[in-house]
């Protein structure tokens, strides 16, 4: 069965320095991942994917992750972080090919950006 | 709209009432999701669509939840004689979902925030 871990609860960077959420993932096949940022009184949105191809994908805001095979891991970074940062950050996998579309989302990673 | 939709927004609901949410998916999209997501919490997967066909449905809590494509496209959602835990809010998502292909990405709508009183 797939699974993701988001082993930190919380994230507190200093705005301007480089900001690190973490995910580690595990799959029977190849993965899809993806970032989602959630603010507060709105819905999911969606950050950034790995699909295949290059190890560090770009995203919005800036953001930009990358792909581990041999860790199993896809961690979140940004160079400088803003304090419109501040958000909660939900990593995510589904699996190819094999038809199973389902997506599977950690628990979740509260940032704060501190002024 | 070109998002996805949900309504409503917002409901209360006595405990022991049935409430039913509905899902207007992105016109296109093959696959389909509800998720629930608890207070600070990340979205639970409940179940999955393939068009009108529920290929997934280990997601959901109990026999009281019940969710519903009869035509591949909007999706309901129902709770029968809620419950004070079922309390949360209902995430819909779509997506292309055909494996193999690159825009496998979810878009949610901004859920349904169930309160049963």
């Amino acid at each position: 069965a797939q699974s993701v871990a988001q082993p930190e609860d919380q994230v507190n960077v200093a705005e301007g320095n480089p900001l690190t959420v973490k995910c580690t993932y595990s799959v029977s096949g190849n993965p899809y991942l993806f970032w989602y940022v959630q603010y507060p009184n709105r819905g999911l949105q969606f950050l950034l994917k790995y699909i295949t191809g290059d190890n560090l994908v770009k995203g919005s805001y800036g953001f930009e992750a990358e792909f581990n095979k041999s860790q199993t891991s896809f961690h979140l970074k940004k160079p400088s972080a803003l304090v419109s940062d501040s958000a909660l950050y939900f990593c995510a996998v589904s699996i190819w090919p094999g038809g199973d579309d389902k997506i599977i989302f950690g628990k979740g990673t509260r940032l704060h950006i501190l002024p | 709209g070109a998002g996805v939709s949900q309504s409503p927004r917002y409901k209360v609901a006595k405990r022991g009432q049935d409430v039913a949410l509905r899902c207007d998916p992105i016109s296109g999209h093959v696959s389909l999701f509800w998720y629930q997501q608890a207070l600070g919490q990340g979205p639970e997967f409940l179940t999955y669509f393939q068009n009108e066909a529920q290929l997934d449905k280990s997601g959901l809590p109990s026999d009281r939840f019940f969710a519903e494509r009869p035509e591949g496209s909007v999706s309901t959602l129902k709770i029968q004689r809620t419950q004070q835990e079922d309390s949360a809010v209902y995430l819909c998502a779509s997506s292309l979902g055909v494996s193999g292909l690159v825009n496998t990405e979810a878009f949610f709508g901004q859920g349904t925030r169930l309160t049963v009183v």
